[in-house]
């Protein structure tokens, strides 16, 4: 069955960096766009990152824009998320997600990971 | 960026009735929307893409509607495990956007 593991979450303090991990399994990883979307403490969801299922494109949320970076490696099934320069604001849970349909982003993600906490303080 | 505004912030409703759901765009998203569901401590699950098709294993009494800017995802007949939050999403541009949830509680 389709499995997304998300790792690397902890406590950081303001201007501090993280990488994230999201091990995926059960499906063809090198065939899917991965994304990220975040969830700050009783807060909604908010769309974060997108890297095409061949690592060609990728997209970002302005509010991380240029202190986040998304990668993945399709020999190791793993996509990641490099988080720099963070904030009290980047505080939140965050889920990597499956895009719906293989090649392609169109809408839903169809699968999501668990889920790994990220706290900004000092 | 398009922004979804959902309605109503809440909505108290008794296992059995009918529950509608609101989403509205600020702009076109022709029919590419989404509807979730987060119960708490728990992941988002997908309900409805492309506005109106069921994910696999969503029962049948969850349906979604409209197109362009106005959207409704029904639910036909209250389960208790439906008490939850609820989610709109569009990917008609980038960035993706959600809108900032319902949530349906039990009266």
């Amino acid at each position: 069955q389709v499995q997304l593991v998300e790792s690397g979450g902890g406590v950081v303090q303001p201007g501090g960096s993280l990488r994230l991990s999201c091990a995926a399994s059960g499906f063809t990883f090198s065939s899917y766009g991965i994304h990220w979307v975040r969830q700050a403490p009783g807060k909604g969801l908010e769309w974060v990152t997108f890297i095409r299922y061949d690592g060609s494109n990728k997209y970002y949320a302005d509010s991380v824009k240029g202190r986040f970076t998304i990668s993945r490696d399709n020999s190791k099934n793993t996509l990641y998320l490099q988080m720099n320069s963070l904030r009290a604001e980047d505080t939140a849970v965050y889920y990597c997600a499956k895009a719906r349909v293989a090649y392609s982003n169109y809408v839903g993600y169809d699968y999501w990971g668990q889920g790994t906490l990220v706290t900004v303080s000092s | 960026e398009i922004v979804l505004t959902q309605s109503p912030a809440t909505l108290s409703l008794s296992p059995g009735e009918r529950a509608t759901l609101s989403c509205r765009a600020s702009q076109s998203v022709n029919n590419y929307l989404a509807w979730y569901q987060q119960k708490p401590g728990q992941a988002p699950r997908l309900l409805i893409y492309d506005a109106s098709n069921r994910a696999t294993g969503i029962p049948a009494r969850f349906s979604g509607s409209g197109s362009g800017t106005d959207f409704t995802l029904t639910i036909s007949s209250l389960e208790p495990e439906d008490f939850a939050v609820y989610y709109c999403q569009q990917r008609s541009n980038w960035p993706d956007t959600f809108g900032q949830g319902t949530r349906l509680e039990i009266k």
